[in-house]
């Protein structure tokens, strides 16, 4: 079946710097990425989708300079936590569209901005 | 907010005993999953249900969506200590060509041994 492989799993920053996490889809091309932000014992909620080759979409209340997506390729979507502060710390998960209602999801990120 | 409800929000049971959980949604949907997650993990999909269908079964679970009430409910049959995670529904709309998914607010399980 399709797979999105996320990286990393989790980690660990000082405050003030900027987390590259990554998403590729390994067989087959994600059209359309989507990126979700779950704080601790809450819901995901969608943070912002990626068309590739254009510019993401944000949802309302979500930086678009704080999180930089980019979506250079079918396969391959980051999403960049710039200058994080303690209160970016949550866990980071994305999903690749390839126009069917089966969902791929990766893995996860654990983010822990200190 | 367009985020699904669900309750309860949080449920302890015994081992051996059912467990349902109830998801509620606002939009016109093109299939609801459910989805597992344990504690600071990945999601891990049980099962999908197309509007269409009104009740599907896998396993030990079992699910049934009411499209005219925007409900739906996931039974866990003979709960297990492994199955201690908590629930999401997902209602899945279609729109230019792609899938958005909205996820409810989830169920806390635990299962007592």
């Amino acid at each position: 079946g399709a797979v999105v492989s996320q990286h990393p799993s989790w980690v660990i920053c000082k405050s003030g710097t900027s987390v590259k996490i990554e998403c590729r889809s390994l067989d087959f091309q994600a059209t359309t990425m989507f990126w979700y932000r779950q704080f601790p014992k809450q819901s995901l909620m969608l943070m912002a989708t990626s068309n590739e080759g254009s510019k993401a979409t944000y949802e309302q209340g979500v930086e678009k300079d704080k999180f930089l997506i980019n979506h250079a390729s079918l396969t391959l979507s980051t999403l960049t936590v710039t200058s994080a502060h303690p209160e970016d710390s949550s866990f980071y998960i994305c999903r690749g569209d390839r126009g069917r209602p089966e969902a791929f999801f990766g893995q996860g990120t654990r983010l822990t901005v200190v | 907010s367009q985020q699904g409800e669900e309750d309860p929000q949080a449920l302890s049971i015994q081992e051996g005993e059912n467990a349902t959980m109830n998801c509620s949604y606002k939009t016109s949907i093109n299939n609801l999953q459910w989805y597992r997650q344990n504690s600071g993990r990945g999601l891990v999909h049980l099962i999908l249900i197309r509007s269409n269908e009104r009740e599907k079964h896998s396993g030990r679970l079992r699910v049934t969506l009411d499209t005219s009430k925007k409900s739906s409910s996931l039974l866990i049959t003979a709960s297990r200590a492994a199955d201690t995670a908590s629930y999401f529904c997902a209602t899945v709309g279609s729109a230019s060509g792609t899938y958005k998914y909205i996820f409810g607010t989830g169920t806390r399980l635990k299962v007592l041994a």
